[in-house]
């Protein structure tokens, strides 16, 4: 299985910062990644798949980047509501796999 | 609007049983791959097993293989998780999810609400 190490696990930030999260994996996937926010008591949400593309409705202060291995989150300038956990997932090939997770909090 | 419905969680002891069921509405079924994904108390994300669109294919996490089947019902609109021989490291919230295929990509656009197995004597 292919395995994802993803940078940080844990983040301190402030509202307005900008933030970066990576992820990397054992093999190259492509561009066959997404990122996914959940905050506490809820579901997950995917916010970008295929590395860069934005899901419908998520703000444009999220960007991803990066193909083969490495692979980036970006957000621009941090929002109250955006203090969550956030994973990375290949789906280049089964089984699928996620990151261990990075919780972004408030400093 | 698309809805994915949980049902069958619980508490259940090491080595029995448990069925998940999600029951899908607002989209049609035939046409999408159906996910199970599930996070331990205080844990990350897992993806646990797929079933395409039509039935024919299934593919599992190896913590899993051999223990759970994935199957759907395409006249219930439901995707199932038969559970067997159950560990207490299976402990966990177990979601559904539905996947979207489109043009240069693929994601999850829908989630069941996520139903606790407990296995624990």
């Amino acid at each position: 299985a292919i395995q994802m190490t993803q940078s940080p696990s844990s983040l301190s930030a402030s509202v307005g910062d900008r933030v970066t999260i990576t992820c990397r994996a054992s093999q190259g996937i492509s561009d066959e990644l997404g990122w996914v926010q959940q905050k506490p008591g809820s579901g997950p949400k995917v916010l970008i798949y295929a590395a860069s593309t934005l899901q419908s409705g998520v703000p444009s202060r999220f960007s991803g980047s990066g193909s083969g291995t490495d692979f980036t989150l970006t957000i621009s300038s941090l929002q109250p509501e955006d203090f969550a956990t956030y994973y990375c997932l290949q789906d280049y090939n089964y089984p699928y796999t996620f990151g261990q997770g990075t919780k972004l909090e408030i400093k | 609007q698309v809805q994915l419905l949980q049902s069958g969680g619980g508490v259940v002891q090491p080595g029995r049983s448990l069925r998940l069921s999600c029951a899908t509405s607002g989209f049609t079924f035939s046409n999408y791959g159906m996910h199970w994904v599930r996070q331990a108390p205080g844990k990350g994300l897992e993806w646990v097993a797929v079933v395409s669109h039509d039935g024919s294919h299934t593919y599992y996490a190896d913590s899993v293989k051999g223990r759970f089947t994935i199957s759907r019902d395409s006249s219930k609109n439901t995707v199932y998780l038969q559970m067997e021989s159950l560990r207490p490291e299976d402990t966990a919230v177990y979601y559904c999810a539905k996947i979207t295929a489109v043009a240069g990509g693929r994601y999850f656009d829908s989630w069941g609400q996520g139903a606790l197995v407990t296995v624990s004597s």
